[in-house]
């Protein structure tokens, strides 16, 4: 496609239920990341892929968190037994580029998400 | 710790009152500081990228500037549509990631 695609862009569940949020890359990018935005706030990085190394985890708030990114390119964030902390905007973004030479970010619209 | 500070939290100006943004960070082997725009409910879109002191952007009426501790953007007679939140990012050796600031919120008014 021509832009970063996030699926769902709205997502309301219960506490303690499973969400899975979805991220479509730009094709052919390397680096994919995971921010969180809560209210008012900045983006608060989460994890990030960088072509076929491991994953950098380091902004996991918790083993609630996970994701993955199949083949180089779709990416899934899975939060399980969500809590009403976790209500925020979760964002995706590729790069071209990664490693030494990370350019800048595209970004999807975000998938709002509220626990109730 | 590394981190990304930007101030002022909120700018209200008026249309053509010109002013600066701040972006101060602590971080190790800078590789790239960025600026983005993000409008309400919207991801962030990408406006310049800054590698070493000394270097200058422009856009528009946008012009953002780096020096080894920070980097400022100037905004030149502002109009309404320029309001906006305006994030920093850094990628850095040091943690080999993007990290952000909380970003600054812009209005101005006609």
């Amino acid at each position: 496609g021509a832009g970063v695609s996030q699926s769902p862009s709205n997502k309301v569940t219960e506490k303690g239920k499973d969400v899975e949020l979805r991220c479509d890359p730009i094709s052919g990018h390397t680096a994919l990341y995971w921010y969180r935005q809560s209210l008012g706030q900045g983006l608060e990085f989460l994890i990030y892929f960088q072509g076929n190394s491991a994953p950098d985890k380091s902004g996991l708030p918790s083993d609630r968190f996970s994701a993955e990114r199949t083949g180089g390119s779709v990416s899934t964030l899975t939060i399980q037994r969500t809590q009403q902390e976790d209500s925020a905007v979760y964002l995706c973004a590729s790069s071209k580029t990664s490693g030494v030479n990370t350019g800048e970010l595209f970004f999807g619209e975000g998938s709002r998400l509220t626990v109730l | 710790e590394d981190q990304v500070t930007q101030s002022p939290e909120a700018l209200r100006l008026q249309e053509g009152e010109s002013s600066s943004l701040n972006c101060s960070y602590t971080v190790s082997g800078l590789r790239g500081l960025f600026w983005y725009r993000q409008d309400p409910g919207k991801g962030p879109e990408f406006l310049f990228t800054l590698y070493s002191a000394g270097e200058e952007k422009e856009k528009e009426r946008l012009k953002a500037t780096l020096t080894k501790k920070e980097s400022f953007l100037h905004i030149t007679a502002p109009k309404p549509e320029d309001s906006a939140t305006y994030l920093c990012a850094v990628f850095y050796t040091g943690g080999f990631k993007t990290i952000f600031g909380a970003g600054t919120r812009l209005f101005v008014k006609a």
